[in-house]
């Protein structure tokens, strides 16, 4: 079955460490993004990569980082610098060439205290 | 930067009845998209529009990319306890490479 996983579905942390999120499609796409949820809150852009072994900021990029040394997988570090890390995070994918479709994970929510 | 407006915020219907939603900017896109997600979950892509005027239909939802490229609506004919969830729109601004903006989200409650 072609899909993006997303693993764990929960996270817990204590602030002050830094975490890894980890985001797997095997739908062949070429572009993959991250995105952060708040309650009552449309869905924001963290990162996006379009090819591997590039990427590139999104709207709220400040206290993350990612990589992108696999096609497959798009992992999203959330660092101690990140002032408020609690939320819902949002892996997608799409292919390129005009299509825009994107396709989600099942998220992963972190809780930092 | 773009902003997209989606209305209403949320919505209280008794099942039956049909929903209508919409999503407005100021600013024009290439592409619209509808989405729904569940409690917990990631959101699932329901219709994507690719043309001005261009009406879709996919089961019992219909969108419309509106023609002035401003503007799309989604409505749910005869509403069942399933289609609790939040809607989004999603646009595609002209040259934004492969980055789409999300509107804020329409809630829809059903009453028993």
């Amino acid at each position: 079955d072609g899909g993006i996983t997303q693993s764990p579905k929960y996270l817990f942390r204590k602030e002050g460490q830094n975490v890894t999120l980890s985001c797997e499609q095997n739908l062949n796409h070429d572009a993959m993004y991250w995105y952060r949820q708040d309650p009552g809150q449309g869905l924001r852009l963290i990162y996006y990569s379009q090819i591997v072994n590039d990427f590139q900021k999104g709207d709220i990029a400040e206290g993350y980082s990612v990589s992108r040394e696999k096609k497959e997988s798009f992992p999203l570090t959330v660092t101690s610098a990140q002032k408020n890390p609690t939320a819902f995070y949002l892996c997608a994918s799409s292919s390129s060439g005009g299509t825009y479709e994107q396709y989600f994970g099942p998220g992963t929510r972190l809780t930092v205290t | 930067g773009q902003q997209l407006n989606q209305s209403p915020q949320s919505m209280f219907i008794q099942e039956g009845e049909d929903v209508s939603m919409n999503c407005t900017s100021s600013s024009i896109f290439n592409t619209w998209l509808w989405y729904k997600q569940d409690p917990g979950e990631g959101p699932v892509l329901l219709i994507a529009l690719y043309k001005a005027g261009e009406l879709t239909s996919n089961g019992r939802l219909t969108a419309q990319f509106g023609i002035t490229r401003k503007d799309s609506f989604l409505n749910i004919s005869a509403s069942i306890p399933s289609d609790v969830g939040i809607y989004f729109c999603a646009g595609q601004p002209p040259l934004s490479d492969d980055k789409i903006i999300f509107g804020k989200g329409t809630r829809l409650h059903i009453l028993p």
